[in-house]
């Protein structure tokens, strides 16, 4: 079965410019959820959306990031405007709607804000 | 607020050597306690998934373990291979919260 695709890899803009990044997943799977890596930490959660309804939301910073998953399927995570400590690798992963189930992630957006 | 701490961010072993890694955490309680394992420009991969129930799971060469006393997982590659070299991280599921609180990961090398 295909993967999670996000798209584009790389991204490299100056700061207070906006930026958006789109996530395809599994087909079939309900929940979809966008995490923020740090250079040297783990995947921090920023959203979780369950078929298209925002479930947390707790740790997106809502003054300037923004998601949404139309017709429950993909999603965009869109950063306006950008700050320096918004580089980071932006993961997209999706699973079925399961307690404990696993979660497939995307190859992830690197961001760089200069 | 939640923590998760895993052993130091770097850990070195000899080839066929087994790697032992640790997660211990504070807080809440999980349900579910998951390992990962992520290579450079990539996206974490599930490798194994232990309920809060359970001491122990096996598969292949990887053996989790559970202390719920203790607050802590450890996650033992054995016979390891230099193409087990990568970051490992552990990641907690509360009771139906159905997402996950990642650690910081531990980055290990298996040396030839």
């Amino acid at each position: 079965e295909a993967g999670v695709a996000q798209s584009p890899r790389y991204k490299i803009i100056e700061k207070r410019q906006s930026v958006a990044f789109w996530c395809n997943p599994i087909s079939g799977h309900a929940t979809l959820y966008w995490y923020q890596q740090i250079l040297g930490q783990g995947p921090k959660l920023l959203i979780q959306f369950q078929n298209n309804g925002v479930v947390d939301d707790s740790q997106l910073p809502k003054d300037r990031f923004s998601a949404e998953r139309l017709k429950g399927v993909d999603s965009t995570l869109k950063i306006q405007p950008a700050k320096l400590e918004d580089s980071a690798v932006y993961l997209c992963a999706s699973s079925s709607n399961k307690a404990g189930g696993e979660q497939y992630f995307g190859p992830g957006t690197r961001l760089t804000v200069t | 607020s939640q923590k998760i701490e895993q052993n130091s961010e770097a850990l070195n072993i000899q080839e066929g050597k087994t790697a032992t890694l640790t997660c211990n955490y504070t807080n809440y309680s999980p349900a579910y306690l998951q390992w990962y394992r992520q290579d450079p420009g990539r996206g974490p991969v599930f490798l194994l998934l232990i309920r809060e129930n359970e001491k122990e799971k096996r598969k292949e060469r990887l053996k989790v373990t559970f202390d719920t006393t203790l607050k802590q997982s450890l996650f033992h590659i054995t016979a390891s291979q230099p193409a087990d070299s990568a970051t490992y991280l552990c990641a907690l599921e509360r009771t139906g919260a159905n997402n996950l609180f990642f650690g910081t990961g531990t980055r290990l090398t298996v040396i030839p």
